[in-house]
């Protein structure tokens, strides 16, 4: 079975800022997908960036990226020169590939501070 | 061109009672998924249809059934509701290929049991 873990239940960050969320995950499978979803106050669960297991480089979406530590089982993402609208809960969530069962983890709350 | 949408926003029901969520998913996507968000966490898979047929399900019981119509619309039930049933369920839609499809959100409904 998959599973996903966040370790920062909150994190902040000061406008403009760099700030790292971490993510560990388990699955005994070799083909997967690892994301990281942004769920604002809206509620609207949005996709911000995907990475997929086979690929050993790090996926990148503008202010976005991600560590990608495969052997570590580590899927961290960083958001650089943060801003207002990137508060929000931050999911890490898990595909295994041909499967459409996303398993998420409890989430991080981002403050970002003007 | 319409994201996902969802129906009721919110909903009130007491124990006991029954409940249909409704979602209809993005243009062009035939796959619907439904997860449930208790407060505080990450969304948890409660099934998948495909074809008007449940193709995949999570650890959740009977009470939850769903249902997918020829127009890809899905529905949600749940019965004999209880108070732990109270939490934000949301609609993903996809379109169904060999390997990875990206899934995108409904806003959610917002059901509280009393």
């Amino acid at each position: 079975a998959q599973t996903v873990t966040q370790s920062q239940p909150e994190m902040s960050v000061q406008e403009a800022e760099t700030v790292t969320l971490s993510c560990t995950y388990d699955t005994s499978e070799s083909d997967y997908y690892l994301f990281w979803y942004k769920q604002p106050p809206s509620r609207q669960m949005i996709l911000v960036i995907r990475q997929e297991a086979y690929k050993q480089q790090n996926a990148t979406e503008n202010r976005f990226s991600v560590n990608f530590q495969k052997a570590a089982k580590s899927f961290s993402l960083k958001i650089s020169d943060s801003q207002l609208g990137d508060a929000a809960m931050y999911f890490c969530a898990s595909l295994q590939g041909g499967s459409e069962k996303l398993v998420f983890g409890k989430g991080t709350k981002l403050t970002v501070n003007p | 061109d319409a994201g996902v949408t969802q129906s009721p926003t919110h909903l009130i029901k007491t124990r006991g009672q029954q409940v249909t969520l409704r979602c209809s998913p993005k243009s062009g996507h035939d796959t619907v998924s439904w997860y449930q968000q208790a407060l505080g966490q990450g969304p948890q898979f409660i099934f998948q249809y495909y074809e008007e047929e449940e193709r995949q399900r999570g650890n959740f019981p009977d009470r939850f059934s769903g249902h997918q119509f020829p127009n890809y619309s899905s529905e949600l039930n749940v019965n004999a509701l209880l108070l732990g049933d109270s939490a934000l369920y949301l609609c993903a839609s996809s379109l169904l290929l060999w390997s990875y499809n990206e899934q995108f959100f409904g806003p959610g409904t917002r059901l509280t049991v009393l």
